[in-house]
């Protein structure tokens, strides 16, 4: 399996416009995570999904952001407008429940977003 | 709200050397604790994961523990080497928080083994 992908690896837009990043999760995997990385506050999980619903989304910082997975192997995450502050590294990660027990998350390589 | 906390943010050892990494969180009600590596420029990597049920996990050179009732757990990382260079990064799911989904992560630690 290639992983999780993500695209564009990295992004350059100027503030106002919108920011749409994706994700293709592992095959069979039933739960999708979005997660941003700053200096200033770490690793921060937005929003999560389990079998295309999402389930919590407390972590979305303002309806600037949403996040869709219309099915189980592509999801999007779009900002709009974009501001400065949201540039960060942003992370989507996959997981499966296996039987019996558990399994961790897995990691796509990141989407640098820098807005001017 | 739960808070993970790494010390120390950066450390520098010669190639050879046991060395320790903290992490403390303040609510012991987890589900399990996990400890993933970044390398530069890269997404995370899932090193060992421990359960709240259980006090240590080992993987070749790495052997992560968990003392729960004091929120601290360590990862020792055995004969370093100049590959182990990345940062360190540990993460906890609360109890009844769906299982290991909603983690919270520490700030980590930035590890440079030197030749």
């Amino acid at each position: 399996d290639a992983g999780v992908i993500q695209s564009p690896r990295h992004e350059v837009t100027e503030m106002g416009q919108e920011v749409t990043l994706r994700c293709k999760p592992i095959s069979g995997h039933d739960y999708l995570f979005w997660y941003r990385q700053t200096m200033m506050r770490g690793l921060e999980l937005l929003i999560y999904f389990n079998n295309n619903v999402p389930i919590d989304d407390s972590g979305m910082p303002e309806d600037r952001f949403s996040a869709k997975m219309p099915n189980a192997s592509f999801s999007t995450l779009k900002i709009q407008p974009s501001e400065p502050r949201d540039s960060a590294v942003y992370f989507c990660a996959s997981r499966r429940i296996l039987a019996g027990g558990i399994d961790t998350q897995y990691f796509g390589p990141g989407t640098r977003l820098t807005v001017l | 709200k739960q808070e993970v906390t790494q010390i120390p943010a950066a450390l520098s050892v010669p190639e050879g050397e046991n060395l320790v990494l903290n992490c403390s969180f303040t609510d012991s009600a987890i589900y399990n604790l996990q400890w993933f590596r970044q390398d530069p420029g890269k997404g995370l990597t899932s090193l060992l994961l421990i359960q709240s049920s259980q006090r240590e996990q080992t993987s070749g050179r790495l052997n992560a523990s968990l003392d729960k009732s004091s929120g601290r757990s360590t990862l020792y990382i055995a004969a370093s080497q100049p590959g182990d260079s990345a940062t360190y990064l540990c993460a906890v799911s609360p109890q009844g928080g769906g299982g290991g989904n909603k983690l919270t992560f520490g700030t980590g630690t930035q590890l440079k083994v030197e030749l």
